[in-house]
């Protein structure tokens, strides 16, 4: 299966500061896509095609990437950002998860 | 609007079996796949496998086969997923969560928790 690998798991941002996090697959995936979870709610489609925001989601963030190596990044950091996010490859079964970046706001 | 409601939190005895609901509304049910995915210890996500609701047709992650049976009520437009010989291990929120073509899993049921407990 192909095993995605997010970095860091970790990390926090202080408000209007650049955040960029990044997504290693084992293999070569076609896109990938991008789930925002906050505690107690269900995870939220957040970029998929590897670079197309889901609906709702602020123009501040964006998704990029190729092959086996994949980002998604935040102009600018706000509050409501503070979440845990996850990318998942959606081009070979087993669809996988990454273990997800937590972020925090300082 | 799409809404997708999931049956509630389980506790059930290790070895018994069980079985979680997802009701769909808002949209055609068997015009879209329904996949199940399951959160363990608040974070890590698993798929666990799809149903196309129009046929019936299944996809399972390997790690689940035997584990986890999915089928449909196309009546009541509710997914069903079945847990078998329940451990410890299977202890986790359970989502189902209906694809939208290309656009990955678009819309999420509000999860089941279910607890494996003697």
């Amino acid at each position: 299966q192909i095993v995605l690998t997010q970095s860091p798991a970790l990390m926090s941002a202080s408000p209007g500061e650049k955040v960029t996090m990044t997504c290693s697959a084992s293999s070569s995936v076609s896109y990938m896509y991008w789930y925002q979870q906050k505690p107690r709610s269900s995870p939220k489609p957040w970029i998929y095609l590897t670079s197309n925001l889901a609906s709702g989601v602020p123009a501040r963030f964006s998704g990029s990437g190729s092959g086996t190596s994949y980002s998604l990044t935040i102009s600018s950091m706000e509050a409501e950002d503070a979440a845990t996010y996850y990318c998942q490859q959606w081009s070979s079964n087993p669809y996988t998860f990454g273990g997800g970046t937590k972020l925090e706001i300082k | 609007e799409v809404q997708l409601q999931q049956s509630g939190p389980e506790l059930v005895k290790p070895g018994a079996s069980m079985k979680i609901s997802c009701k769909a509304s808002g949209y055609s049910f068997t015009g879209y796949t329904m996949n199940w995915v399951k959160q363990s210890h608040g974070k890590n996500l698993e798929w666990i496998g799809l149903i196309n609701p129009y046929n019936g047709g299944t996809s399972y992650n390997q790690k689940f086969k035997g584990k986890a049976t999915l089928t449909v009520d196309k009546s009541s437009s509710t997914a069903y997923m079945e847990l078998l010989s329940l451990t410890s291990e299977d202890s986790a929120v359970y989502y189902c969560a209906r694809d939208d073509y290309d656009k990955g899993f678009a819309y999420w049921g509000q999860g089941t928790l279910v607890t494996v407990s003697a």
